[in-house]
């Protein structure tokens, strides 16, 4: 069974403030990563995509792989109270579809 | 702008009432996928499309049935819905299967009264 693992929070941070996401997968063969962020009553909007171990970096986030641990991380800096959402965590196994994680709630308390 | 579309954004329908939630794409990608999210939980796969080639979930329920007329869209229908089945309905596509990212529409809220 091919899984992965979010907690489901809420994650609470300071505005200004870095925000840490974490997830983790089940199977070392899994190929890319994908981080989307959905607000309250809307559908998922990619974030960040990463396929090699290390860090991947645009503007205030920051997607960190490292595929011998199988986890995957996404960094926000500088938290705005507009990246108060759902932040899901999705693999790719190599089997031609995404498995997603249940999500961790962030909020950016101003 | 390219984009996924879905109509109509919210529907609501009877208990048993068949109904027909569609997913156009401006954006010419060869896969489509049909989506299933309930509050607080994850998408669920229902079913993909690579170009006519149909792929089922092996859990998705015989209630729900897709069709792909052309490139640019594809159709959800839920035979006899059941309270159950409400739901955000999410369609997203992807250029390919392997390593491609998913862009999703702005999902079909399902209401079953």
């Amino acid at each position: 069974q091919k899984e992965v693992e979010q907690n489901s929070g809420p994650l609470s941070v300071p505005e200004g403030a870095i925000a840490s996401l974490n997830c983790t997968y089940s199977d070392r063969g899994s190929q890319s990563f994908f981080w989307y962020r959905q607000y309250s009553g809307k559908s998922p909007e990619l974030i960040m995509f990463i396929y090699s171990n290390g860090d991947k970096e645009d503007g205030r986030f920051t997607a960190q792989l490292n595929k011998a641990s199988q986890y995957v991380s996404l960094l926000i800096r500088d938290s705005q109270p507009s990246d108060s959402a759902t932040y899901l965590c999705a693999v790719n196994f190599g089997n031609e579809k995404l498995t997603f994680g249940t999500g961790t709630r962030l909020t950016i308390i101003p | 702008d390219a984009m996924v579309i879905q109509n109509p954004r919210y529907q609501v329908t009877q208990f048993g009432k068949p109904v027909t939630l569609s997913c156009s794409q401006t954006l010419n990608h060869n896969v489509m996928y049909w989506y299933q999210q309930k509050s607080s939980q994850a998408p669920k796969l229902l079913f993909h499309y690579y170009d006519k080639d149909f792929n089922n979930e092996a859990d998705t329920p015989d209630n729900f049935q897709s069709r792909r007329p052309n490139t640019s869209f594809c159709f959800l229908d839920i035979r006899s819905p059941g309270l159950g089945d409400a739901a955000m309905y999410l369609c997203a596509t992807s250029r390919d299967r392997s390593r491609e990212t998913q862009y999703f529409g702005p999902g079909t809220r399902l209401l079953v009264l």
